[in-house]
C-alpha cells in the first residue's frame, strides 16, 4: 500500500517564477492538506482540498494556489516566488472518517524549494 | 503570540534518562491534540494523540489541561532512536483529519 507520495523531491527556481507541486495521496484517501514547513519552524497549513474544492484556507496569500483532481491526488502551485518562499512544503492525505474514530493526517516526505 | 508554543531546546539527555516537554496553546476552542515527531530532513509522524484524560503508549505518556491550555508529553527510559524533533499540535476541529496547527517543535538529542 503506497503511502502519500509527492514530486519533485527538489527544485531551485529563481524569483519571480512559478512553481507546480505535485501530490498522490495514501490510496483510500480522499482529502489533500498542505503545508509549507521553513527551516527551524513547525508546517504551517496552507489550504485543505476535499471533492476537488478548497474547503479552508491558511494565511497564505493570492500567489498560492491549488488543485485536485478526480482521483484525489492535488496540485500546489506558486506564483511570483519570492525568497521568503524558499521551504519544505509537504502534502498530507486523510479521509473523513465514517464513524467516531478519529482519524490522522499521513505525511508524504515533501518537495524541498530553493527560490534564488 | 504563536498559537502554540514549545520550548525550542535542545534537550540533550543521557540514555535511560526522563525527559518531559511541554507546550502551550493559545486558542481555548481547540478540539484535539497531537503530539508528532519528526526526524531530521524527514515528514512528521504522528506519535499520539493526547486526551484529557492522559494516555499512555508504551515509554510515552501525553497529558492534556483544557483549563490551562497544557500539553505535555513525558518520555521514560530514552532511547538513542527517540532523538528527534517533536512537534505539539493542536487543531480547531474535532478529528486529525481536519487542518493542524503546528507549534515551532522541540529537539531531543539522546546520547549514549
Amino acid at each position: 500500500d503506497a503511502g502519500v507520495t509527492q514530486s519533485p523531491t527538489h527544485l531551485i527556481k529563481t524569483r519571480g517564477q512559478q512553481v507546480t507541486l505535485r501530490c498522490s495521496p495514501k490510496s483510500g484517501h480522499d482529502t489533500v492538506s498542505w503545508y509549507q514547513q521553513a527551516l527551524g519552524q513547525g508546517p504551517q497549513f496552507i489550504f485543505q482540498y476535499y471533492e476537488e474544492e478548497e474547503r479552508q484556507r491558511g494565511n497564505f496569500p493570492d500567489r498560492f494556489s491549488g488543485h485536485q483532481f478526480p482521483n484525489y491526488s492535488s496540485e500546489l502551485n506558486v506564483n511570483a516566488l519570492l525568497l521568503g518562499d524558499s521551504a519544505l512544503y509537504l502534502c498530507a492525505s486523510s479521509r473523513l472518517p465514517m464513524d467516531s474514530k478519529e482519524e490522522t493526517q499521513y505525511f508524504g516526505p515533501g518537495t524541498r524549494l530553493l527560490v534564488l | 503570540r504563536k498559537e502554540v508554543e514549545q520550548d525550542p531546546g535542545p534537550f540533550n539527555v543521557p540514555e535511560g534518562a526522563t525527559v518531559a516537554f511541554n507546550c502551550t496553546y493559545s486558542n481555548s476552542a481547540s478540539q484535539s491534540f497531537f503530539w508528532y515527531r519528526q526526524d531530521c530532513r524527514k515528514e512528521p509522524k504522528l506519535l499520539m494523540s493526547v486526551y484529557s484524560s492522559g494516555n499512555e503508549d508504551g515509554r510515552f505518556t501525553a497529558q492534556l489541561n483544557r483549563a490551562s491550555q497544557y500539553i505535555s508529553l513525558l518520555i521514560r527510559d530514552s532511547k538513542l532512536s527517540d532523538s528527534a524533533t517533536y512537534l505539539c499540535v493542536v487543531s480547531p476541529f474535532s478529528g486529525g483529519y481536519n487542518k493542524l496547527i503546528f507549534g515551532a517543535g522541540t529537539r531531543l538529542a539522546v546520547h549514549p
